[in-house]
């Protein structure tokens, strides 16, 4: 899986967008984007992924680059519930299984 | 409610007692892995499940074993602990095909003294 670099931590007040980015320089073409929260030690819960087009649900946006080496999560009005740790997880869809390689992410603290 | 259930969510034990670790889904997800999560290493796989009776080693599988004996159930079992195994595990199901988003259990803390 392609190796990605996320901010440690980020702070958004709450109402505000946050747009958390990740960098993916050595994404390779079958490889798609994966976000993942995880908030205090409760299991990671999965939010959005995409492979090269922009992607949202009702959670968030997900705004991938032409060149596909970054991508944006966008969680469009923050909530104090939606502080957590942000796992940016780039990786091939394939038969043999389904690993995902976290690396330590971004604390999103939403702050009143 | 779709979910995937772990227990017991918190365990102290002493090294060498052998303990399991049950993790559940209803989902009828082919798919199931063990997570553990250690400070300054994320998570990391321990073992897999493609399907019943076919299990494979993850990234971290010493000291641990799995068994898929039916769909909806992986037990992690520690056959004797030792103090490098405190850990945080997490369980997690997914269907095998799809794009795989994975549904992870609430997480089961163990301390071995």
């Amino acid at each position: 899986d392609a190796k990605t670099t996320q901010p440690p931590s980020m702070d958004c007040a709450e109402g505000r967008a946050a747009n958390l980015p990740c960098n993916h320089s050595t994404i390779s073409g079958n490889e798609y984007v994966y976000w993942y929260r995880q908030i205090h030690s409760q299991g990671p819960q999965y939010i959005i992924h995409g492979l090269k087009n922009n992607e949202t649900n009702e959670m968030a946006s997900l705004i991938i680059t032409e060149d596909r080496k970054s991508s944006t999560l966008i969680l469009p009005h923050a909530t104090l519930r939606d502080t957590a740790v942000y796992y940016c997880i780039v990786r091939v869809v394939e038969t043999s299984g389904s690993r995902l390689t976290f690396g330590e992410g971004t604390q999103l603290t939403v702050n009143p | 409610e779709a979910q995937v259930t772990q227990n017991p969510r918190y365990l102290i034990t002493v090294t060498g007692k052998k303990l399991t670790v049950t993790c559940s889904q209803n989902m009828n997800h082919e798919y199931m892995s063990w997570y553990r999560q250690d400070p300054g290493l994320g998570l990391r796989q321990i073992y897999y499940s493609m399907n019943v009776e076919v299990t494979d080693k993850g990234d971290v599988p010493e000291g641990y074993k799995v068994s898929r004996k039916e769909k909806r159930n992986f037990p992690l079992i520690l056959e004797s602990p030792s103090p490098n195994q405190t850990s945080l595990y997490f369980c997690a199901s997914s269907l095998w095909r799809s794009t795989d988003t994975q549904y992870f259990g609430p997480g089961t803390r163990l301390t071995v003294l």
